[in-house]
């Protein structure tokens, strides 16, 4: 199993573009997590799925933050406009719905808003 | 107050010494606890997965959990240099999804 899958790793933009961060869980986990982490705040949780529907998006911190999950195999997190503060690690997690509390997360993708 | 304390460190270490990483909670409903570790640029993995109090041991690892005072600790025995890392601890109150709290990790540097 080649685990979480985030693209892109790192993504550099300058204030107010458009960024698009990727996902594929693993094979058959029914729930799908969107955290971002930073030094100040640590590791937060945006939203998360179960089978392919929003279930919880109270942390997405405004609405130029919305996240989709159009099938069971990938997810995206759109950031629009971007701004410098939105600047930190974006991670990906999932996990079967028999142990949601075990969550397998991705590599992450690094981003730095100019 | 946050829900979830954890001491940022940074922590150093010698080479084959025992390491003591602690978290305290404010929620006493917490009854799931995790410890996490992710190494530098990558996503965290977990470690240790224990249910309300008591000590659980894997390897060199042991994790403890004391609900009367909502700490809860992870031990590391005979430490090693690939075991410098950021230790996240977590914990939820119900075995649901949406609920699950972070502290903001610990980073341990263990020294050959």
């Amino acid at each position: 199993d080649a685990g979480v899958i985030q693209s892109p790793r790192h993504e550099v933009t300058e204030m107010g573009q458009e960024v698009t961060l990727r996902c594929k869980p693993i094979s058959g986990h029914d729930y799908l997590f969107w955290y971002r982490q930073t030094m100040m705040r640590g590791l937060e949780l945006l939203i998360y799925f179960n089978n392919n529907v929003p279930i919880d998006d109270s942390g997405m911190p405004e609405d130029r933050f919305s996240a989709k999950m159009p099938n069971a195999s990938f997810s995206t997190l759109k950031i629009q406009p971007s701004e410098p503060r939105d600047s930190a690690v974006y991670f990906c997690a999932s996990s079967y719905k028999s142990n949601q509390e075990t969550q397998y997360f991705g590599p992450g993708t690094r981003l730095l808003v100019l | 107050q946050k829900e979830v304390e954890q001491d940022p460190g940074p922590l150093s270490v010698p080479e084959g010494a025992i390491v003591s990483l602690n978290c305290t909670y404010s929620n006493s409903a917490f009854q799931y606890f995790m410890w996490y570790r992710q190494y530098s640029r990558k996503g965290p993995e977990l470690l240790m997965y224990t249910y309300s109090s008591g000590n659980k041991e894997d390897g060199r690892f042991t994790a403890q959990v004391d609900k009367s005072s909502k700490y809860i600790s992870l031990f590391i025995r005979d430490s090693q240099p690939s075991d410098s890392a950021t230790y996240l601890c977590a914990m939820s109150a119900y075995s649901g999804a949406n609920n699950l709290f972070f502290g903001t990790g610990t980073r341990l540097t263990v020294i050959p």
